[in-house]
């Protein structure tokens, strides 16, 4: 299974700010994937980053607001962008195994004020 | 759309006090169930993967099952580590060129000692 790391673990902002959170993974993988686990609900699914294209965002979410990098095989960044009360949510990155699981960073906790 | 309901929501025992979590789904064509387990502030850790009705998976006091509709994860005399947010997610099948994980919204489980 892969190990992955996120930054920051938890952060406080303000309201109309944007902020980055970084996923680096120890080894090469072709999809990376963003999720979204909001207070007492479960994953949703933001967007998947594949390296040297544009991420595919699923329904509900759009680049302008969940701006997405994925420069290599083993790091993507996801922005949350002019940020309000209603994107304070935990953010997760994930890749998936040889077999369809997903393996999970332990999540970028954000609280907008 | 691919939809997964879990139940209970909520679910207290007591040590040793055997039980069952219920994953129903709905999805067009079943490529993979998939357990997983949630500490508080952690992200979540890859359990089991299920394929085909009438697999079972073990895992030290736990046991996944599947059928047609829905899967089970039975926790045969669990401790108090036992206690998490226990989720499901299925993964629709190749063909349908969908391959992301649709989750449900979990069972938290709380042993007492």
């Amino acid at each position: 299974s892969a190990v992955i790391s996120q930054k920051p673990s938890r952060d406080i902002c303000q309201r109309g700010t944007s902020l980055t959170i970084q996923c680096q993974v120890d080894s090469q993988v072709t999809m990376m994937f963003w999720y979204r686990q909001q207070p007492g609900q479960s994953l949703t699914l933001i967007a998947t980053a594949n390296q040297g294209s544009e991420a595919t965002y699923e329904s509900g979410f759009v680049i302008d607001k969940f701006p997405i990098s994925r420069p290599n095989l083993t790091f993507s960044t996801l922005t949350v962008s002019n940020m309000s009360p209603e994107d304070s949510s935990i953010y997760l990155c994930s890749v998936d195994g040889d077999t369809g699981e997903l393996f999970f960073g332990e999540g970028s906790r954000l609280t907008v004020l | 759309e691919d939809q997964v309901t879990q139940s209970p929501e909520a679910l207290r025992l007591q040590e040793g006090e055997s039980s069952s979590l219920n994953c129903s789904y709905t999805v067009s064509g079943l490529r993979g169930l998939f357990w997983y387990r949630q500490d508080p502030g952690k992200g979540p850790e890859f359990l089991f993967t299920l394929y085909s009705a009438g697999e079972e998976k073990e895992k030290e006091r736990l046991k996944a099952t599947l059928t047609k509709k829905e899967s089970f994860l039975h926790i045969t005399a669990p401790k108090p580590e036992d206690s998490a947010t226990y989720l499901c997610a299925v993964q629709a099948d190749w063909a349908s060129n969908d391959y992301k994980l649709s989750f449900g919204a979990g069972t938290t489980v709380t042993v007492r000692a």
